[in-house]
């Protein structure tokens, strides 16, 4: 069955530095896939979606690269603040027909100031 | 743009009583809504996805005659949990898909509610 992994730990750093997060899938060929930021309380935010064609996607200071050879992906989070202190869900699109979304079970990001 | 809004964000009840959930697409028209549920510390699981007009695919697990699905337009699909008891209280997060792109479209989730049963 399709599975996906995210370091359960929480991943503390320091302001300034840069965050690395890592979503690692078995048995799955998603044509893509999504990162989201999660805050206590409230409901996932879509950040970014990269496709299996594309090795690398940027957005201000967030990098994205998807190794489908690997069956990883890593979400990077350059020069970190406090306010990026939150949980980063990974997720796949299944493979049925409606393409629901899979979630991993996410990375806590503490930033320290 | 791509705005869910999720309603109500916070409900107690007594155990029996029947809950409704509203989620609306507010700037987009969704063809497709899911509707998630996650426990404290984990993350969210799939329950079922409706499509506008059509019944509700459920997840395995899922009891339909406990959690029915109504997604009567593009705009607007409702969760109601009939007849709760203390095990179903999560928090039930809706999301929405829509637009031109069809699958390969993120999906936009609502805030969340808070379901507590007593």
């Amino acid at each position: 069955s399709q599975k996906i992994e995210q370091n359960s730990e929480a991943l503390n750093i320091q302001e300034g530095k840069t965050a690395t997060l890592t979503c690692n899938y078995t048995n799955y060929s998603p044509a893509y896939l999504q990162w989201y930021r999660q805050d206590p309380g409230r409901g996932p935010v879509f950040l970014l979606l990269i496709r299996e064609n594309e090795k690398e996607k940027r957005k201000e200071r967030l990098k994205v690269t998807f190794d489908t050879t690997l069956k990883q992906s890593l979400f990077h989070i350059t020069a970190s603040q406090p306010a990026d202190s939150a949980t980063y869900l990974c997720a796949l699109p299944d493979d049925t027909g409606r393409r629901a979304l899979t979630f991993g079970s996410g990375t806590r990001l503490q930033v320290q100031p | 743009g791509a705005v869910v809004s999720q309603h109500p964000s916070w409900v107690i009840c007594k155990s029996g009583t029947s809950v409704k959930i509203e989620c609306r697409s507010l700037d987009f028209q969704a063809t497709t809504m899911f509707w998630y549920r996650q426990f404290p510390k984990q993350s969210l699981m799939l329950m079922a996805t409706s499509n506008e007009g059509s019944k509700a695919t459920y997840e395995q697990g899922v009891e339909k005659d406990k959690f029915l699905i109504n997604h009567a337009s593009l705009t607007l699909s409702t969760l109601t949990v009939t007849s709760a008891h203390p095990e179903d209280s999560s928090f039930y997060i809706c999301s929405a898909r829509g637009g031109t792109g069809g699958f390969n479209q993120p999906q936009h989730f609502g805030d969340g509610t808070r379901l507590s049963i007593l």
